[in-house]
Parts: structure tokens; sequence; C-alpha cells
């Protein structure tokens, strides 16, 4: 069955620092690959996606992604954390041969400390 | 456009009752779907429909009943709630099937059942 690893419950970074969010799956062909934010008491919003080509994805924000089929990876990035950024962020994949229906990792939530 | 709403934002259930989570869009999708979100869990997929008339099972769906008679209406129906329907639920529609299209969430619905 497919599944998605966010390895990371809680991530704690200073403001102005970089972030990197992990992302695993497990997949026997190339998926269809997502980042959501969520923001307290709010639903989910997409960051960015990445269906095929370049594996280096940009989304809103100033967050981007990279696609490394080699480790089933797909880590989220931002060179400069904002006090805004805080939230919970989730990585979800699809995959045809599993009807296309979209699996959520357990998500992470970032705090941001001033 | 209004995108997904739901309706209602917060109920509390006593053990046995049944109720109607009632979700709506405007944007013309064929695909719509429920979640449940636990904490730690991240979201799992209770229902989907991939059009009018024509709906599925997901990972999680004991307990939980859907129809699909209009493009914009999903309602998730509960027959007989119980505590472990304690969470917040989430309707999404996509252009295209869930696993190969950007969701769009609705405010999502905290239920509490006693």
């Amino acid at each position: 069955a497919q599944s998605v690893t966010q390895p990371d419950i809680h991530i704690t970074v200073s403001e102005g620092a970089s972030l990197e969010l992990r992302c695993n799956y497990s997949y026997g062909a190339t998926p269809y690959l997502f980042w959501y934010v969520q923001s307290p008491g709010q639903g989910l919003q997409l960051l960015l996606k990445y269906f095929s080509g370049d594996t280096l994805v940009q989304g809103i924000k100033g967050f981007e992604a990279e696609f490394k089929r080699s480790q089933s990876s797909f880590n989220l990035r931002k060179p400069s954390v904002h006090w805004s950024d805080a939230a919970e962020y989730f990585c979800a994949v699809g995959a045809e041969e599993y009807g296309n229906k979209l699996v959520f990792g357990a998500g992470t939530i970032l705090r941001v400390k001033s | 456009n209004a995108g997904v709403t739901q309706t209602p934002k917060f109920q509390v259930l006593k053990t046995g009752q049944s109720m109607t989570l009632q979700c709506a869009q405007d944007m013309n999708h064929e695909y719509m779907s429920w979640y449940r979100q636990d904490p730690g869990m991240g979201l799992r997929l209770i229902h989907y429909s991939v059009g009018a008339g024509i709906t599925d099972q997901g990972e999680v769906p004991n307990g939980y009943n859907v129809s699909r008679s209009t493009t914009e209406d999903f309602p998730l129906r509960l027959l007989s709630a119980a505590p472990s329907q304690t969470s917040v639920y989430f309707c999404a529609s996509s252009f295209n099937t869930g696993g190969a299209d950007t969701q769009y969430f609705g405010p999502g619905t905290r239920l509490t059942v006693l």
C-alpha cells in the first residue's frame, strides 16, 4: 500500500533561518507530489506540486521542493523563514495505480521563534 | 467564487445521534471528497465522488454515508455517531481526480461526539 512519511512531528526554527521539511513516500511509479499548508483553524492551501519535468519546483510564499526519485523524497525548503510561516505542513502523494486518491503524511508543525 | 463551503463549523453530538455535514462548491469541479483529520494522522479519505451519481469508499468509510445528486453538493452523513468519530472534517474538490490535481479545501467542521 502507498504510504507517506513525514519524520518530523515538530520543528522549531528562528525567524530568518532556513527551513527543510522532509517527506518520503513508497510507490512503484512516478507519483504526483504535493505540499499543503494549514494555518491554525483553517483549511488546507496548496503550496506547490510536482507532476513531471524539472525536479525543482517553486511554490507560493517563497517555498520550493525537490523531487529525488532515487531517494523517494520530496522535501520542502525555504531560505529564510518568516513568523507568518508558523503552521502545519502536509506532504501528499497520488498515483494512477492507486486510483489517483490522495494520501497524506501525518504533518509537521512548524514553530518560528523570534 | 465562494470556493468550497462547509456547514456547520462546529457541532456537538451525543452517541447514537445522526447528522449531515454539508459541503458545496461553485467551481464546477467533478471530483469531491471528504477527509477526517486527527492529531498525528494527517488527513484520511472517507468517501469520494468522481461526478454526480458516482461515489466510492476511501480509507475510512465505516459509519459514514455519502450521495452526490448534483455537481455542486456532496453531503456526508453520520448514521449513528460514536466518540471515535470526534474529529475535524474537511471537504475538498478538484477539477480532475483527487491524486492528480490541486485539491481545494473547505474551512472544516469540528465535530465532537460525547
